[in-house]
C-alpha cells in the first residue's frame, strides 16, 4: 500500500535559518504529492503541490521538488519566520483517486527569535 | 467565500453512545472527505462523498458511516463509541476540477469517556 515517511520532529530553528523537512514516499502508480500545514488550533491548509515527476511546487517562500528517482518530496525554505511555526504534513494521492490522501506523521517546526 | 465549517467543534460522549458530526463544504465544492487525526495513528482517511454517493472508503469498521445531502453538506456517524474513537475529526472539501486540492475545516474534537 501507499505510505509517506517524514522526518521526526520537533525541528527548532532560529529566525532566518534555512529549513529542510524530509519526506519520502512509497506508492504504486504515479501519485500527486502535497505539503499541508496545520497552525495551532486550525485545520490543515494546502501549502504546495506537485502532480508529476520533476515538478516544483512553491508557495509563501516554501519549495518542494517531486523526485521520482529518489521517491522524495523534501520541503525547503530559505529563511524561516516565527510565523512559520506549525506542523507540516507531507501527503500523497493515488492516481485516479485523488481525494483520498495518505499523510505522513507530521513534523512540528518551532521558530524562535 | 466562507471556508469549510464543522459542527460541533467539541463533543464529549460516553462509551457505547453514538455521535453525529456535521460538515458544510465551501460553496461549489461537491466532494467531501473525512479524516480521523490521533496522536498515535496520525491522519487517516475515513471516506469520501461525491454527489451523495460514497466514492472512497478507508479501513475503518462499519461503526463509522457517513452520508451527503443534495446541497453537498455531509454528516458522519459513529455508533457504539469506544475509547479509541477519541480524536479530531476533520472534514475536507474540493472542487470537481481539482480533487487533490483539499480544503480542511477546523475539525470536531471528540472525547469518549
Amino acid at each position: 500500500g501507499n505510505s509517506v515517511t517524514q522526518m521526526e520532529g520537533p525541528v527548532t530553528l532560529s529566525e532566518e535559518a534555512f529549513l529542510t523537512i524530509n519526506c519520502t514516499y512509497t506508492a504504486t502508480g504515479y501519485p500527486s504529492l502535497f505539503w499541508y500545514v496545520q497552525y495551532p488550533g486550525e485545520g490543515l491548509q494546502l501549502l504546495l503541490k506537485a502532480t508529476k515527476a520533476d515538478d516544483k511546487g512553491s508557495n509563501k517562500g516554501f519549495e518542494a521538488t517531486y523526485r521520482k528517482e529518489t521517491t522524495s518530496f523534501h520541503l525547503e525554505k530559505g529563511s524561516v519566520q516565527v510565523s512559520d511555526s506549525a506542523v507540516y504534513f507531507c501527503a500523497l494521492s493515488e492516481d485516479g483517486t485523488a481525494s483520498k490522501l495518505t499523510f505522513g506523521t507530521g513534523t512540528r517546526l518551532q521558530v524562535t527569535l | 467565500k466562507a471556508g469549510v465549517t464543522q459542527t460541533p467543534r467539541y463533543l464529549i460522549k460516553t462509551r457505547g453512545q453514538q455521535v453525529t458530526l456535521s460538515c458544510s463544504p465551501i460553496s461549489g465544492h461537491r466532494s467531501v472527505s473525512w479524516y480521523q487525526q490521533t496522536p498515535g495513528q496520525g491522519l487517516q482517511f475515513l471516506f469520501e462523498y461525491f454527489s451523495e454517493t460514497q466514492r472512497n472508503k478507508g479501513n475503518f469498521p462499519g461503526r463509522f458511516s457517513g452520508r451527503q445531502f443534495s446541497n453537498s453538506r455531509s454528516e458522519m456517524n459513529v455508533s457504539t463509541l469506544e475509547l479509541g474513537d477519541s480524536a479530531l475529526y476533520l472534514c475536507a472539501s474540493s472542487l470537481v476540477s481539482t480533487p487533490y486540492e483539499q480544503y480542511f475545516g477546523p475539525g470536531t474534537r471528540l472525547t469518549v469517556t
